[in-house]
């Protein structure tokens, strides 16, 4: 049973450029968060989705960022012209249902993304 | 808004001490706390996961606790070497209405290098 597997590992951009990051979360998990993670700060709730529904967009930036989670495929993270304050380590954690006390988050080993 | 804060900074130790890692919320209304451990450049690594209504958890050489009336865990390690190196992160999943969301509030984490 694969773990959260993210796409790319690296990328790099350069400022304006469109960024797309990848999570398939682990088999039977149905919902997806993504977290951003800043040089020198710790992990910041971004956006939390169920399959085709966004559920908490509460931590995302309203501009330049989206997120989706379809029926089918990978939830795909999206940074449209990219700036260098986005450079970060972007994690995807899943867990299998609205989690209950007792549900850890697992968590891929997430993209890191540099805007030059 | 849920605050989570983690004491030392930073923590170097020789080998074979004992040593604990503090972790601190500002809202006891948590549905449970987890303990993550962060290689440089890796994803994360849950270590130990402890419920709401439960005190404490081990295993292996580490032991969380928690107390939610003051606002408290501890990552306890025993032992310790030098593998055991990395940023320890705790993370609480705070109640919202009765749902927990499954989104996590993160400290800084506490950087702990055990040197032989």
């Amino acid at each position: 049973n694969a773990g959260v597997m993210q796409n790319p590992r690296h990328l790099v951009r350069r400022r304006g450029q469109e960024a797309r990051l990848r999570c398939s979360p682990m088999k039977g998990h149905s919902h997806v968060y993504w977290y951003r993670q800043l040089p020198e700060e710790g992990l910041k709730f971004m956006v939390y989705l169920q399959k085709e529904n966004i559920i908490d967009e509460s931590g995302m930036p309203k501009e330049r960022f989206s997120a989706e989670f379809p029926k089918e495929g990978p939830s795909i993270l999206r940074i449209q012209q990219v700036v260098r304050g986005d450079s970060a380590a972007y994690f995807c954690a899943s867990s299998p249902r609205d989690p209950g006390p007792g549900t850890e988050a697992f968590f891929g080993q997430g993209t890191r993304l540099t805007v030059v | 808004k849920q605050e989570v804060t983690q004491i030392p900074a930073a923590l170097s130790v020789p080998e074979g001490e004992n040593l604990v890692l503090n972790c601190s919320f500002t809202d006891s209304a948590i549905y449970n706390l987890q303990w993550f451990r962060q290689d440089p450049g890796k994803g994360l690594t849950s270590l130990l996961l402890i419920q709401s209504s439960q005190r404490e958890q081990t295993s292996g050489r580490l032991n969380a606790s928690l107390d939610k009336s003051s606002g408290r865990s501890t990552l306890y390690i025993a032992a310790s070497q030098p593998g055991d190196s990395a940023t320890y992160l705790c993370a609480s999943k705070r109640l919202a209405g009765g749902t927990s969301y499954g989104k996590l509030t993160f400290g800084q984490g506490t950087i702990l290098t055990v040197h032989p």
